[in-house]
């Protein structure tokens, strides 16, 4: 267990509809960050948030958003969703906002669009 | 951001010591080098960093010329579990929170054979 916490672990839905994915980061961890990996592909950085607020975002499509709330969990919403869109989505933490200390990933949700 | 060129597929056998090149040519100079761990449908595990020189743990070493311009994974006497996809990462540690976007190759699929 890496201590980051995603949930659901497997998701099959229709085109058109919308998800949430949610994040529970490291305890202590204030960063956290959003990635898909469609079969076969790299890691694509979506968007971080450091305390709450937004640091960086990445390739991240109009249709998706996130938030990261008080307590320090993030949602990642998926909307209009796409046969495209299916993938393995993983969300990890870092301490600080920093890299260097080396994400914590959790074990990502797979994500069927049909 | 500095891009990174590693070998798509390694293969080896069971004992022998395995060594993963990753070229950055373009690298800065607060680029630190981190190289992460994959096993299918699971998220990245953390392996090992380092800036210049060698740095080794328990798991693996990482041998960075006086250049920076590449970085060797070494994993010693590797076994089947070690079978997975090894990704190599430049990044800038220097400001906290700042809106850095790790790039994510294709990464390294190591396959460790009886």
């Amino acid at each position: 267990d890496s201590g980051v916490t995603q949930t659901p672990k497997h998701l099959i839905t229709a085109t058109g509809q919308r998800v949430t994915l949610r994040c529970s980061p490291r305890s202590g961890d204030l960063s956290v960050y959003w990635y898909q990996q469609s079969l076969d592909q790299g890691l694509q950085f979506l968007i971080q948030y450091y305390n709450g607020e937004e640091r960086a975002k990445g390739n991240i499509l109009e249709r998706f958003s996130a938030q990261q709330f008080p307590d320090l969990h993030s949602e990642l919403n998926l909307s209009s969703l796409e046969l495209g869109d299916s993938a393995l989505y993983f969300c990890a933490s870092s301490p600080r906002g920093q890299e260097n200390y080396g994400y914590t990933f959790g074990s990502g949700t797979r994500l069927t669009v049909v | 951001l500095a891009k990174t060129t590693q070998p798509i597929s390694m293969d080896s056998y069971e004992g022998q010591e395995v060594n993963i090149t990753c070229s950055h040519n373009n690298i800065a100079t607060n680029d630190y080098i981190t190289w992460y761990q994959q096993f299918p449908s699971q998220g990245p595990r953390f392996i090992i960093q380092g800036y210049k020189t060698k740095v080794t743990n328990e798991v693996a070493s990482l041998f960075i010329p006086a250049d920076r311009k590449s970085s060797t994974l070494s994993l010693p006497r590797v076994s089947l579990s070690d079978t997975a996809v090894y990704y190599c990462l430049v990044g800038d540690i220097s400001n906290a929170g700042n809106n850095r976007k790790l790039i994510w190759g294709l990464g390294t699929s190591l396959a460790v054979n009886p």
